[in-house]
């Protein structure tokens, strides 16, 4: 089972920031948060990931609590084409552990 | 570029019809995945090789077999597909496998309609 929880649905405006939750309240000390992105009809791409401390690419911030239990993924500028279902995976280290499980993710709307 | 293709893209079949879907990546990882993704729904892992190595997940029917006869290609077959088969099914590389950093990369699937 996924062992992550994220809101179902959220929207947002083009050009705002779009900042999706996630909560993952029983991740252990070695295990990952990873992010892919889902767009319709196409398979998930890889977004970002990290362990504790936050992290920055060119597609997201991903910004980790301190506890690790949450953290939200943040697109700075969000456009149309970032509509998508965005998947936040807790992932181990070891062999077997490092599986993707996709729990049910959250749907971003970006509107004009 | 270096990718991850799936062909074809749309395969329809019958029910009990044996088919087979492929996937090819130009990315030389070690590691290859099939994941199975019904409509609204997540996708789920059903298998990968790591290199040679089978790894078959615990409740992957026994309809679904692999084969991945070098490292650029991996093969699905579907024994006798069910109408509850119908599926987009997703083809993923990663480099070495395990260690929690080894990014997965999809190809854009293939949509398997069962009449």
């Amino acid at each position: 089972d996924a062992k992550t929880t994220q809101p179902p649905s959220m929207d947002c405006a083009e050009g705002r920031a779009a900042n999706l939750p996630c909560n993952h309240s029983t991740i252990s000390g070695n295990e990952y948060v990873y992010w892919y992105r889902q767009i319709h009809s196409q398979g998930p791409q890889y977004i970002i990931h990290g362990l504790k401390n936050n992290e920055t690419n060119e597609m997201a911030s991903l910004i980790i609590t301190e506890d690790r239990k949450s953290s939200t993924l943040i697109l700075p500028h969000a456009t149309l084409r970032d509509t998508a279902v965005y998947y936040c995976i807790v992932r181990g280290r070891s062999y077997n552990t490092d599986k993707l499980i996709f729990g049910t993710g959250t749907r971003l709307q970006v509107f004009p | 570029d270096a990718m991850v293709i799936q062909n074809p893209r749309y395969q329809v079949t019958q029910f009990g019809k044996p088919v087979t879907l492929s996937c090819s990546q130009t990315l030389n990882h070690n590691v290859m995945y099939w994941y199975q993704q019904k409509s609204s729904q997540a996708p789920k892992l059903l298998f990968h090789y790591y290199d040679k190595d089978f790894n078959n997940e615990a409740d992957t029917p026994d309809n679904f077999q692999s084969r991945r006869p070098n490292t650029s290609f991996c093969f699905l077959d579907i024994r006798s597909p069910g109408l509850g088969d119908a599926a987009m099914y997703l083809c993923a590389t990663s480099r070495e496998g395990g260690g929690g950093t080894d990014t997965q990369y999809f190809g854009p699937g293939t949509r398997l309609t069962v009449l």
